[in-house]
């Protein structure tokens, strides 16, 4: 099925640890955005993309790095996992800036730090 | 910048009763406006969404919002809720970026 797919689904980090968030759509979307979900906070964004190349931070990048080198793909870096990185992480695509046409969101990734 | 606030953070409500969820924002100039439903264990699914034109906007499993300029806000409503729609909702609103509330979590009782 078409849509945002995400890997892995869970994760345990320990503190220090590194990893790398995988998204990836199949839409040919232009846009795609990292937001991370945290209980009674709604979804902040950390990073978006507005095309293969081009990045830009969003409300909260601190802690995070992002890479756009196709249009597919759009990993979410973690250098140095820390317990407040402890969170719900969402990817989402979306064909034209200003989300006229609506995100489409991947299932999610939960990632807890300890 | 735009932000959103949305009024309820839970809404217990029985089977077949109407619901409100009400949602404002700011901004300073024009920008579209969403509303989310997001199920256990899942990502977000668009409900309905507000571009331009009619101010009455009606989206998926009987769900409609009501787009009000002047008060800024951008409420959704059902008639009569089903258990199905226990779920958790968000508001959303874009100019550059998409910008979330913090989520009411519609709790449908029998």
């Amino acid at each position: 099925n078409a849509g945002v797919t995400q890997t892995p689904k869970f994760r345990i980090l320990k503190i220090g640890q590194s990893m790398t968030l995988q998204c990836t759509q199949d839409m040919n979307h232009n846009y795609m955005y990292w937001y991370r979900q945290d209980p009674g906070m709604g979804l902040k964004l950390i990073y978006y993309s507005v095309g293969a190349g081009i990045t830009d931070k969003g409300e909260v990048p601190n802690g995070y790095n992002v890479s756009r080198s196709t249009t597919e793909d759009f990993p979410l870096r973690l250098e140095l996992a820390a317990p407040s990185q402890t969170s719900v992480y969402f990817c989402a695509s979306s064909y034209r800036d200003k989300g006229g046409y609506g995100y489409t969101f991947g299932s999610g990734t939960r990632l807890t730090v300890v | 910048a735009q932000s959103v606030t949305q009024l309820d953070s839970q809404v217990p409500v029985f089977e077949e009763a109407p619901v409100e969820l009400r949602c404002n924002y700011s901004s300073s100039v024009s920008v579209y406006l969403f509303w989310y439903v997001q199920y256990p264990n899942q990502g977000l699914q668009l409900l309905l969404k507000y571009l331009s034109g009619s101010t009455l906007v009606k989206g998926i499993n009987g769900f409609e919002a009501e787009f009000n300029k002047s008060q800024t806000s951008f409420h959704l409503r059902k008639p009569s809720v089903h258990i199905s729609d226990t779920a958790e909702y968000f508001c959303a609103v874009t100019l550059n970026d998409m910008r979330f509330g913090a989520g009411t979590r519609l709790t449908v009782k029998p």
